[in-house]
């Protein structure tokens, strides 16, 4: 079965710091991957996703993300975080092949905070 | 549009008690799915339903069951409730292939 890690647990950032969250799944077959982002008292709402083509997908509100499969990495970027950027952050993966409806397998979460 | 519709957004429970988690989507999705959200453990899948009709374990379905009443309705069931169980449950749907999932709200249960 596939799993999920993201590196950093706590992220504590200045507004207009540049941010970059780490995201490694371990799956070596052909992958979807996503960001999802959790505002505080809210639901998982989709930030990105990648399922093919162009490695670096750009998502809402000026996020990036860049798919490198020789390292099985699927990494959240911003260049200059905001205020409102404060929120929990999940990588998550689901194996593209064979159309199974098992859900999608998460990682731990990241949680960031932007001080003013 | 309503999207994914959960009720109720909170409850407390006694240990031993019983309830249901309701959940509803308005967006014609085949799969349904319940997981659970813990501090430090990010979301685990409790049980999901991939059709009407069907539903299968997850990865932490102990203590829990699972009704796929129609297209739009998975309920959650709680039969004797534990501490373990205080959490924050999302119901999502989605009918893609690519496990794009549609979340609900929340649903903050806890166990005393």
């Amino acid at each position: 079965a596939q799993s999920v890690s993201q590196h950093n647990h706590h992220v504590i950032l200045s507004e207009a710091a540049s941010l970059e969250l780490g995201c490694n799944y371990s799956y070596g077959g052909t992958v979807n991957l996503f960001w999802y982002v959790q505002y505080p008292g809210q639901h998982l709402q989709l930030l990105l996703k990648y399922f093919s083509g162009d490695p670096l997908v750009k998502g809402i509100k000026g996020f990036e993300a860049e798919f490198i499969k020789s390292k099985f990495s699927f990494n959240l970027r911003k260049p200059s975080v905001q205020w409102s950027d404060t929120a929990e952050y999940f990588c998550a993966v689901k194996v593209a092949s064979g159309g199974g409806a098992d859900g999608l397998t998460f990682g731990k979460g990241t949680h960031l905070i932007i001080q003013p | 549009n309503a999207g994914v519709t959960q009720t109720p957004k909170f409850q407390v429970l006694k240990t031993g008690q019983s309830m249901t988690l309701q959940c509803a989507q308005d967006m014609n999705h085949n799969s349904m799915y319940w997981y659970r959200q813990d501090p430090g453990m990010g979301l685990r899948l409790i049980y999901y339903s991939a059709s009407e009709g069907t539903t299968d374990k997850g990865e932490v379905p102990n203590g829990y069951n699972v009704s796929r009443l129609n297209k739009r309705e998975f309920s959650l069931r709680l039969e004797s409730a534990a501490p373990s169980q205080t959490s924050v449950y999302f119901c999502a749907s989605t009918t893609r292939s690519s496990g794009e999932l549609f979340f609900g709200e929340g649903s903050r249960l806890t166990v005393l």
